[in-house]
């Protein structure tokens, strides 16, 4: 199948950490990403990790990468009110560069 | 930085009629998609298209879709009748290559789109 999961929600407070976590189903899958969407807004790439990596971090952003268990995590150190959106991840198929998306996860942070 | 544009941002349509969305690639990408977003739900793959032609198409993607690069600038998705379930945000968008070494593929902004 294609079907690329996600829990829907998380809440947290300001200046915590937020973990959000993915998990899809084709080992094949080349590349994983996390693309952020604000309300009323496009699809903004945040990060991204090639298959072979465990780990990947930039800046506040921290990908895992669980190949085994075919499982990404995306954590936000020292989350701010304005990281609050809906986080989709990706998975890219081999075959002509396509991405199957997850349902996003709505994050909402609390001052 | 370069980025996809796409026109227009909103488009409201009778139910029937025919609708184009357009969309700009950035210059030198090669590979050309389009998806959508129903309100609330998942972003859905819709079609790629690479060297003039369809590459692959989803099951979404039926007779009343079709696209086409007029010339060599702009990338169009035509739906001929739309219906009342075709309302949904269409994104736009390139990747320079499906090689290894490039990762990145750009959306743009969105069209939203509203069958009444």
């Amino acid at each position: 199948g294609e079907d690329v999961e996600q829990s829907l929600f998380l809440s947290v407070r300001e200046g915590d950490s937020s973990v959000i976590n993915c998990t899809y189903t084709d080992s094949s899958s080349t590349y994983l990403y996390w693309y952020k969407q604000e309300p009323g807004a496009g699809l903004q790439l945040l990060t991204y990790i090639f298959s072979n990596m465990d780990m990947k971090q930039d800046q506040r952003l921290t990908v895992l990468l669980n190949k085994k268990d075919k499982h990404l995590s995306l954590r936000i150190a020292d989350t701010q009110t304005g990281d609050s959106a809906i986080y989709f991840c990706a998975e890219r198929k081999n075959q002509g560069g396509k991405l199957i998306f997850g349902q996003g996860t709505e994050l909402s942070v609390k001052p | 930085e370069p980025e996809v544009t796409q026109t227009p941002s909103h488009q409201v349509t009778q139910m029937g009629q025919e609708v184009i969305l357009r969309c700009v690639p950035i210059s030198n990408h090669l590979y050309f998609y389009w998806y959508r977003q129903i309100l609330g739900q998942k972003v859905e793959f819709l079609v790629s298209f690479y060297n003039n032609e369809i590459s692959e198409k989803s099951e979404i993607f039926d007779d009343q879709f079709s696209v086409e690069r007029p010339d060599g600038s702009n990338f169009t998705l035509k739906i001929r009748s739309t219906k009342l379930e075709d309302s949904a945000m269409y994104f736009c968008a390139s990747r320079l290559s499906t090689g290894g070494g490039d990762a990145e593929a750009f959306f743009g902004q969105g069209t939203r789109l509203t069958v009444v």
